[in-house]
């Protein structure tokens, strides 16, 4: 098993250039989450998935937008970037119960000036 | 809202003992989660505490009070690859979304 797959790893954008990060997991996972890191801060979530066609915002939605057409993939798009979204992105997964254990991508490298 | 608050960095020496603590104020508890992240990599799991008391894995335990809104990671037999970023993360009512603290940095030194 591969687990969870971001694409890509690492992208340069120029302001009000748009982008679609891919997030794959082939665990089959009900829930989908996307988080970002900037230096010195612990993981924020921008929008989650709880099954394939829903999503939800998270702390920081403002500026992305998602879709999980398929119960692998989620995908964060952002329509028109902006250097305050250069940061480190990462995907999650986690089955419904457990021990709400998430599984992370090894995540996008995105900077934007 | 919800707030966590750990200690932003921690030294200590091979071999020994470390606890890292975490306090958090939220407006629905479930449970709390711990995780490890090296420099560059990603975020891995730990462990999850939804009960009083504490669970140990290996070196690793994890202790929860929900009454003091307190837990702590407990790192034994330190080694150096245990250098790291720890998070402490609350698990919200509802169960869906974790709320991360800012993480705490280990170094571990010989």
């Amino acid at each position: 098993n591969a687990g969870v797959t971001q694409t890509p790893k690492f992208r340069v954008l120029k302001t009000g250039q748009s982008m679609t990060l891919l997030c794959a997991q082939d665990m089959n996972h009900e829930y989908m989450y996307w988080y970002r890191q900037d230096p010195g801060m612990g993981l924020r979530l921008i929008h989650y998935s709880v099954g394939e066609g829903t999503t939800a915002k998270g702390e920081v939605p403002d500026g992305y937008n998602v879709s999980r057409l398929k119960k692998q993939n989620f995908l964060l798009g952002l329509e028109s970037a902006a250097p305050s979204q250069t940061s480190v992105y990462f995907c999650a997964s986690r089955t419904v119960d457990g021990t709400y254990e998430q599984y992370f991508g090894p995540g996008t490298r995105l900077t934007v000036t | 809202g919800q707030s966590l608050e750990q200690p932003s960095e921690v030294t200590a020496v091979e071999g020994a003992i470390v606890q890292i603590n975490c306090t958090y104020q939220t407006s629905g508890f479930y449970g709390l989660s711990w995780y490890q992240q090296h420099d560059g990599g990603a975020p891995t799991f730990l462990s999850y505490n939804a009960l009083d008391g504490l669970e140990e894995t290996g070196r690793f335990s994890s202790f929860l009070s929900r009454s003091d809104s307190y837990g702590y990671l407990l790192l034994q037999e330190l080694q150096m690859k245990d250098s790291a970023s720890y998070f402490c993360a609350v698990l919200q009512t509802g169960a869906n979304n974790l709320f991360f603290g800012t993480g705490t940095r280990l170094t571990v030194i010989p």
